[in-house]
């Protein structure tokens, strides 16, 4: 069974940093690409970045590019990302989440999230 | 970007009914298009990818069309675990872009 748990969500002050955790089990981790998506409360899904199964190339949307930066770990089975210069706007569930191939696809199976609160 | 645009935003109907839910993207992304099922509180699920494929475990009455520019999500007889809010998601090119959603609620 695929799964995927994330940790790492906490309540921050504007301006910090904070690293998300994925680790994921029931498939082989190295051979797929894998992606973070965000849902800020009462809002809709915004896709924020994703990495290809080996780990040689990184995608980002425009909003978190040059903040967030995503990487994995496949020997640890772990996908991560580290994220500086929060803002208020960023407070979100952050959901992990696997992809159909090597380096795109739709995204099939999903994490149960873990909450980021950038706040003063 | 490639903008996804759901219509309706909402609509509301009744155990049994049939609902169409459309999706439209501002350039063509051949079949990469997903449509997703979320429930409050919950992760989303994946329903149908590359446009029409049915995931492992999803009921048939759930299917999906179209290529190109415009795509349907169709549930053919509602039932009542039905009642949730779907998004649309172009994979043809990075960033991936969500559709604004549409909330199904009970009639």
């Amino acid at each position: 069974e695929v799964q995927l748990l994330e940790s790492g969500g906490d309540l921050v002050q504007p301006g910090e940093s904070l690293r998300l955790s994925c680790a994921a089990s029931g498939f082989t981790f190295s051979s797929y690409a894998t992606s973070w998506v965000r849902q800020a409360p009462g809002k809709g899904l915004e896709w924020v970045s994703a990495i290809t199964a080996s780990g040689d190339s990184t995608f980002y949307a425009d909003s978190v590019r040059g903040r967030f930066t995503i990487s994995r770990d496949n020997t640890k089975n772990t996908l991560y990302l580290q994220m500086n210069s929060l803002r208020v706007e960023d407070t979100a569930v952050y959901y992990c989440a696997k992809l159909r191939g090597r380096s795109y696809g739709n995204l099939d199976y999903w994490g149960q999230g873990t909450l980021v609160t950038a706040s003063s | 970007d490639i903008q996804m645009t759901q219509s309706p935003s909402s609509v509301s109907a009744s155990v049994g009914d049939r609902v169409t839910i459309t999706c439209r993207a501002s350039q063509g992304i051949s079949a990469w298009l997903a449509w997703y099922q979320q429930k409050p509180g919950k992760a989303p699920k994946l329903l149908i990818y590359e446009a029409s494929n049915l995931q492992s475990g999803v009921p048939s009455r759930f299917s999906g069309g179209g290529s190109g520019t415009d795509f349907t999500l169709t549930i053919a007889s509602l039932q009542p675990e039905d009642f949730a809010t779907y998004y649309c998601q172009q994979a043809q090119s990075f960033p991936y872009t969500f559709g604004q959603g549409t909330k199904l609620e009970i009639k």
